[in-house]
C-alpha cells in the first residue's frame, strides 16, 4: 500500500521568499500524483496532475516537478493570498492516498 | 460547469444519534468518492462508487457507515449511530471515470460535530 508524506508540516515565509514543498511516496510506477489547495472551510481545490518522472508544471507561482520517489512543489515570490494548506495525492487502481499536507503561511 | 454539491454544510448531533450527507457530483462524472477529513490530517478515503457500484469500501466502517448511490448520480453517506471520534469533515468528490490518471474534484464538505 502506497504511503504518502508531505514535509515540512508547516512552513511560514515572508512575501516574496521562494521555497518549496515535498511530497515523497513509498510505491514507484506510473500513476498519477496529484497536487491540491485547501483553503480554511473549503474542499481540495485542485492544481496540478504529473505522470512520468521529470515532468514539470507551472501556474501562476507554483511550478510541480516529479521523479521517480517524490514531487515537489515550489512557490517563487509568493504572495500572502498564497497562503493554505497544500495536499498531494497517489492514485493506484483508482484508489487515492493523500498525505497530510503543507499549511503555508505568507507573511506581507 | 456547476462543482459537486453537497448538503448540509455544517451539522452538530449528539453522540448515538443518526445523520446524513447528501452530494450530487459533476454532470456526467461516473465515478463518486466519499472521504472523511480530520481536522490536521489528509481526506482518508470512505467509499468510491463507479456508477451504482461499490468499486472499494474497505477503509468505509460498515458497523456504523453505509453509503449508496442511487441511479448512478446523487448519494448517500449515513452514520448510525455516531461517535465522538466521527466528528471530521465528510468531503464528497467525483471524476470522470475510474482511472489512476483521472483528477478528482472536490465539493465544499460537510462539517460533523458530534457531542
Amino acid at each position: 500500500e502506497d504511503q504518502v508524506t508531505q514535509s515540512p508540516e508547516a512552513l511560514r515565509l515572508q512575501e516574496g521568499e521562494s521555497s518549496s514543498l515535498n511530497c515523497s511516496y513509498t510505491v514507484s510506477g506510473l500513476r498519477g500524483l496529484f497536487w491540491y489547495r485547501q483553503d480554511p472551510g473549503k474542499g481540495p481545490e485542485f492544481l496540478f496532475t504529473l505522470y512520468s518522472a521529470g515532468e514539470e508544471k507551472e501556474k501562476e507561482r507554483l511550478k510541480a516537478t516529479l521523479t521517480k520517489k517524490e514531487s515537489f512543489l515550489h512557490i517563487t515570490a509568493p504572495k500572502p493570498e498564497d497562503s493554505a494548506t497544500y495536499l498531494c495525492a497517489r492514485l493506484n487502481a483508482g484508489k487515492s492516498t493523500f498525505g497530510d499536507g503543507t499549511t503555508l503561511t505568507v507573511k506581507p | 460547469e456547476a462543482g459537486v454539491a453537497q448538503s448540509p454544510r455544517y451539522k452538530i448531533i449528539e453522540k448515538r444519534q443518526s445523520v446524513a450527507f447528501w452530494c450530487n457530483p459533476i454532470s456526467g462524472h461516473a465515478t463518486l468518492y466519499w472521504y472523511q477529513q480530520i481536522l490536521g490530517q489528509g481526506p482518508k478515503l470512505l467509499i468510491q462508487f463507479q456508477n451504482n457500484g461499490v468499486v472499494d469500501d474497505s477503509q468505509l466502517p460498515k458497523d456504523r457507515f453505509s453509503a449508496e448511490r442511487l441511479k448512478g448520480v446523487d448519494s448517500t453517506l449515513k452514520i448510525q449511530p455516531a461517535k465522538l471520534e466521527d466528528s471530521a469533515v465528510y468531503l464528497c468528490a467525483s471524476s470522470l471515470r475510474l482511472s489512476d490518471q483521472e483528477t478528482q474534484y472536490f465539493g465544499p464538505g460537510t462539517r460533523l460535530l458530534v457531542l
